[in-house]
């Protein structure tokens, strides 16, 4: 049963770059690693998902070691609308476990 | 393409009522996943559907909580009685399958007084 571990919070400034890191000791070896994104009364949304190595999209850069027992979401030239809680999935078949969430807070 | 759909957005009962929670996923979409989000805590699952067929209920509270998904399309979750720690915005998403990114609707926040 993966169980995942992220910082409670973290501030920083407009036009930084910020990594969020999410360890997953016990990653399976089939599961894949996702972050999601959500503000206050929304859903959460999809941002980025990877297996292995590094992944990037518009948005967001994803980095996974060799172990896959950690990853680090990559924001790069963070503005205030960054702002929210990001989630770390990691997908063990058919038992979907959600980290508590890192509180980003982007500063002016 | 139309998004994940849920009704009523907002709920208030009193102790030991009953409610219901209604979902329409995306079209297409396989995998319907109901989320129990406390304020303040990471959504925790409480059941995933593949088509209509239940693949993990594990975190269900099965004395009080069903679900169903008839013809695996819409799908209903209902509490019965209702407690004080069910309050809660419950969140459904759909995915194309298991695995796959998940869309979420925008939920329904349940007060129990």
């Amino acid at each position: 049963l993966a169980k995942t571990t992220q910082p409670i919070s973290m501030d920083s400034y407009e036009g930084q770059e910020v990594n969020i890191t999410c360890s997953h000791n016990n990653i399976a070896t089939n599961d894949y690693i996702t972050w999601y994104q959500q503000f206050p009364s929304q859903g959460p949304r999809f941002i980025i998902q990877g297996y292995k190595t590094k992944v990037t999209n518009e948005v967001a850069s994803l980095f996974i070691p060799a172990d896959r027992k950690s990853s680090t979401l990559s924001l790069p030239r963070v503005s205030l609308s960054d702002t929210a809680v990001y989630y770390c999935l990691v997908g063990v078949i058919y038992q979907l476990i959600w980290g508590a969430g890192t509180k980003l807070i982007i500063k002016p | 393409e139309a998004g994940v759909a849920q009704s009523p957005r907002y709920k208030i009962i009193e102790k030991r009522q009953s409610v219901a929670f209604w979902c329409n996923p995306i079209s297409g979409h396989a995998t319907l996943y109901w989320y129990q989000q406390i304020l303040g805590q990471g959504p925790k699952l409480l059941i995933q559907f593949q088509n209509n067929g239940v693949v993990d209920d594990s975190q269900l509270p099965k004395d009080r909580f069903s679900a169903e998904r008839l013809k695996g399309v819409d799908s209903t979750l209902k509490i019965q009685p209702a407690k004080l720690e069910d309050s809660a915005v419950y969140l459904c998403a759909s995915s194309q399958w298991s695995q796959e990114t998940q869309y979420f609707g925008p939920g329904t926040r349940l007060l129990v007084l």
